[in-house]
Order: structure tokens, then sequence, then C-alpha cells
């Protein structure tokens, strides 16, 4: 099974931009990176999802590199409501619903 | 609004008790997933659905038992609880089994006493 491995927390200041990196060294050819969000007594909710180089949307980018065995999820100037917990997840064959410990990212004012 | 709607979101029960918890999702999707999450604990997945056809069970006892009528519709029953089972229990959809994203509903706070 492809694990993932990311920091248990992180803070920022609002306004800053947030990068959260996930290393996932045996990722398969087949497999796609998505992270979600979390808020306290909530179901996470899926933020982005890629293959390879860049992708962007309305809420986050996401980099990965050629390698594929890392990849960031930037947050472009948080804010307060952007304090929850990030999760990385490396989705294909048997691996797409397994959810780590993820990142418990804290915004302050 | 996820699409994935769960019944109740509070439920206090007793260790004698019988309960089901109700998970409904308007997306029009095939797969089906109980998840469980303890505090300050990663999510477990406990049950899969496929097609109102349970395709996993990782090692949940028996106590918990799940029941998909049709594609749009999951339940948990529970009974005998223990207070280690006192947990948010979160309903998840996917268009296809362990492809694509997941939708998932706010859970149900269950606490047993």
């Amino acid at each position: 099974l492809a694990k993932t491995t990311q920091p248990i927390s992180m803070d920022s200041y609002e306004g800053q931009e947030v990068n959260i990196t996930c290393s996932h060294n045996n990722i398969a050819t087949n497999d796609y990176i998505t992270w979600y969000q979390q808020f306290p007594s909530q179901g996470p909710r899926f933020i982005i999802q890629g293959y390879k180089t860049k992708v962007t949307n309305e809420v986050a980018s996401l980099f990965i590199p050629a390698d594929r065995k890392s990849s960031t999820l930037s947050l472009p100037r948080v804010s307060l409501s952007d304090t929850a917990v990030y999760y990385c997840l490396v989705e294909g064959g048997a691996n797409n619903l397994f959810f780590g410990t993820g990142t418990r990212l804290t915004v302050i004012p | 609004e996820t699409g994935v709607t769960q019944t109740p979101r509070h439920l206090v029960m007793g260790m004698t008790n019988k309960k089901s918890l109700k998970c409904e999702q308007h997306l029009g999707h095939n797969a089906m997933y109980w998840y469980k999450q303890s505090a300050k604990k990663p999510l477990e997945l406990m049950f899969v659905y496929n097609f109102k056809e349970q395709t996993e069970n990782n090692s949940v006892p028996s106590r918990f038992s799940p029941e998909c009528p049709n594609s749009s519709h999951l339940f948990l029953h529970l009974h005998t609880l223990q207070p280690e089972d006192s947990a948010l229990y979160l309903c998840a959809s996917s268009q296809e089994p362990r492809v694509g994203k997941l939708f998932f509903g706010s859970g149900t706070q269950l606490s047993v006493l």
C-alpha cells in the first residue's frame, strides 16, 4: 500500500500562503493524489486532485514533481476559516479509502 | 451541502440499547461507505458497499451491522455497544467503489454510556 506521510501540525498567520507537503514514496503508476479538508465534527471535504505537475482550482493549488513521490498543497492567503485538518490520499487500487493522521493547520489572527 | 445526509446528528445510548444510524445520498452514486473517527485518531474504514452489495468488512465487531437496501440508502445498526465505540460515524459515497472522490455526510456523534 502507498503510505503517505504529512506533518502533524502547522501554524500560520492570516493572509499568508501555506504549503503542506505530503510524501508518498511508493505511489503507483495509476495512483492519483487527492487532498481533503476536515472541520471538527464534520466529514472530510474534497479540495483538489492531481496526477502530475500542477493543478489549480478556486480553493488551492497542488504541485507534484516529476517523480511523484511527494506533493504540496498550497493555500493562498489563508484566513481563520481555513483552520482544519488536511489529509493527503493516494488513490488507486486498494489505497484510496485510507486516511492518515492528516495535518492540523491552525491559522492565527 | 454535500449531497450526503446523515441522521441523527447526535446519539446517546446505553450499552444495552439498540439504535440505527441512517445515511442517504442524493448524488446517484453506486458506492457507499461507513467510517469511524475516534477522538484524535485517523478515520477508520468500516464497510464498503457497491450496488447494495457489501464488498468489504474491515474486521468490524458484529455489534455493528450494516444494511444497504438500495444504492441511495445505508444504515448502521448498533447493539450492545461498548463505551470505546463512542466516536463520530461518517457515511460517504462515490460514483464507483475505490474510484474518484468521496463525498461525506456530516456524521453522527455517538456517545455510549
